[in-house]
């Protein structure tokens, strides 16, 4: 089993939609929680840090459920310049752990 | 402000040689943590430099060992080749020891034939 699970997808949805990413990580020690947007051949970037009370950027809501050992990323009114990868990021110490990335795909 | 660099861009290599790579920390950092990302997968840790020492290290051989310098700037090293070392290198840097945001340089594509 994967340290962190996601969805690979591909999500296809039409530009102004809301679209929700999951998240489950097994290693009950993490710490710290992030959510990462990569482009095609280029690094990853951080797009938010996640907290359990929640946090919001703009369009973008990350959510951590430590309970649940759960974490969701929403995007609203989605914009074409939204297609990508989304990372999913656990870290304990030292050390981050990476999902493999859900794609999405966001189309006129 | 200056961010994560690293050299070179791209590089091949044959099966068996050594290789070494090369970042530079975001300006204000002096943490280094080196990924290996392999395609369709996600970036997967390497290990982590802080003050000129190893920190901690994923579940990667001995063939890979590094360095922080004290500028902060780093080099991985990976000998004995394999085609299997085939992927994108990524340096992440970050303020302090502890899992902290961390920022990614561009990358370094190895290709292993």
């Amino acid at each position: 089993r994967k340290e962190v699970e996601q969805d690979p997808g591909p999500f296809n949805v039409p530009e102004g939609a809301t679209v929700a990413f999951n998240c489950t990580y097994s290693n009950s020690a993490s710490q710290s929680f992030f959510w990462y947007r990569q482009d095609c051949r280029k690094e990853p970037k951080l797009l938010m840090s996640v907290y359990s009370s929640g946090n919001e950027d703009g369009r973008f809501t990350a959510q951590l459920n430590r309970a649940s050992q759960y974490i969701s990323l929403l995007i609203r009114d989605s914009k074409l310049s939204d297609s990508a990868t989304y990372l999913c990021v656990a870290g304990t110490a030292s050390k981050l752990t990476f999902g493999t990335g859900t794609r999405l795909q966001v189309t006129l | 402000d200056a961010g994560v660099t690293q050299s070179p861009t791209h590089l091949i290599k044959t099966r068996g040689q050594q290789v070494t790579l090369r970042c530079s920390p975001k300006s204000g950092h002096d943490t280094v943590s080196w990924y290996q990302q392999a395609l369709g997968q996600g970036p997967q840790f390497i290990f982590q430099y802080y003050e000129e020492e190893e920190r901690q290290r994923g579940n990667f051989p001995d063939r890979f060992s590094g360095h922080q310098f004290p500028n902060y700037s780093s080099e991985l090293n990976v000998n004995a080749l394999l085609l299997g070392d085939s992927a994108l290198y990524l340096c992440a840097s970050s303020l302090g020891r502890g899992v902290y945001e961390q920022y990614f340089g561009p990358g370094t594509r190895l290709t292993v034939t």
